[in-house]
């Protein structure tokens, strides 16, 4: 039973360009969205987390944006560079709990020069 | 430098034998997590523990076993009853619950399975 819904699988985007990243869930009871990145060989590390009282949080060129009544919440990169190349996750989980995050399938991104 | 360590980086082990993964932290996190990794499926809980001598099941626990003696270290034991044991396994370890819950899991480097 997969939880939350990620795409594409993999991504591939032009340097300088905008990559996006989509994410879907069912569980209304999901309060907490973060988003993990993954290098090759390395371990995922968090990259930027949002609840649902705000539509969209930014840090740098990494963008969430959420949509409630969709259910759904996405991933932008700005910019994109050959360094953003990795592994993104989505994950969902209800407060208090990280035994309870649930992970997207992962969307490989590839940053061509 | 605080971080997660989880050794060795590739363990080859033959079908049949039971095989035990180490995880080591050093940032008094109270919570550890074991995560399995298979292309295309994401990361799955396999055990988790809040508190030093206990631990949880997760999503995946059959034919995995742990301890949690110490707060530092939380051993995943990969036995033969696991029908699919080739896999990627991380460890991850966050402050607990009661604290931040916006507190991040901070993964180890992972340990890459591989049976014959």
């Amino acid at each position: 039973q997969q939880q939350v819904k990620q795409s594409p699988q993999s991504l591939i985007v032009q340097k300088g360009g905008i990559s996006i990243i989509n994410c879907a869930y069912e569980n209304t009871a999901f309060d907490y969205f973060p988003w993990y990145q993954q290098f090759p060989g390395k371990g995922p590390a968090l990259l930027i987390a949002i609840r649902p009282d705000v539509s969209e949080k930014k840090e740098g060129r990494f963008t969430i944006s959420f949509n409630k009544s969709a259910k759904q919440f996405s991933l932008h990169i700005m910019d994109s560079q050959p360094g953003d190349s990795a592994t993104y996750f989505c994950a969902a989980s209800i407060s208090f709990g990280n035994e309870k995050l649930t992970f997207g399938t992962g969307t490989r991104l590839t940053i061509i020069p | 430098d605080g971080g997660i360590t989880q050794s060795p980086k590739y363990l080859f082990r033959k079908e049949g034998q039971n095989v035990t993964l180490s995880c080591e932290q050093n940032l008094n996190h109270d919570a550890m997590y074991w995560y399995r990794q298979d292309p295309g499926q994401g990361l799955r809980l396999i055990y988790y523990s809040q508190i030093v001598n206990d631990f949880q099941k997760g999503d995946i626990a059959e034919g995995y076993s742990v301890s949690r003696e110490k707060k530092e270290s939380f051993p995943l034991t990969v036995t033969s009853a696991q029908k699919n044991p080739t896999a990627f396994y991380l460890c991850a370890s966050s402050p607990g619950q009661g604290n931040d819950y916006n507190s991040p899991l901070h993964f180890g480097n992972g340990t890459r399975l591989t049976v014959t």
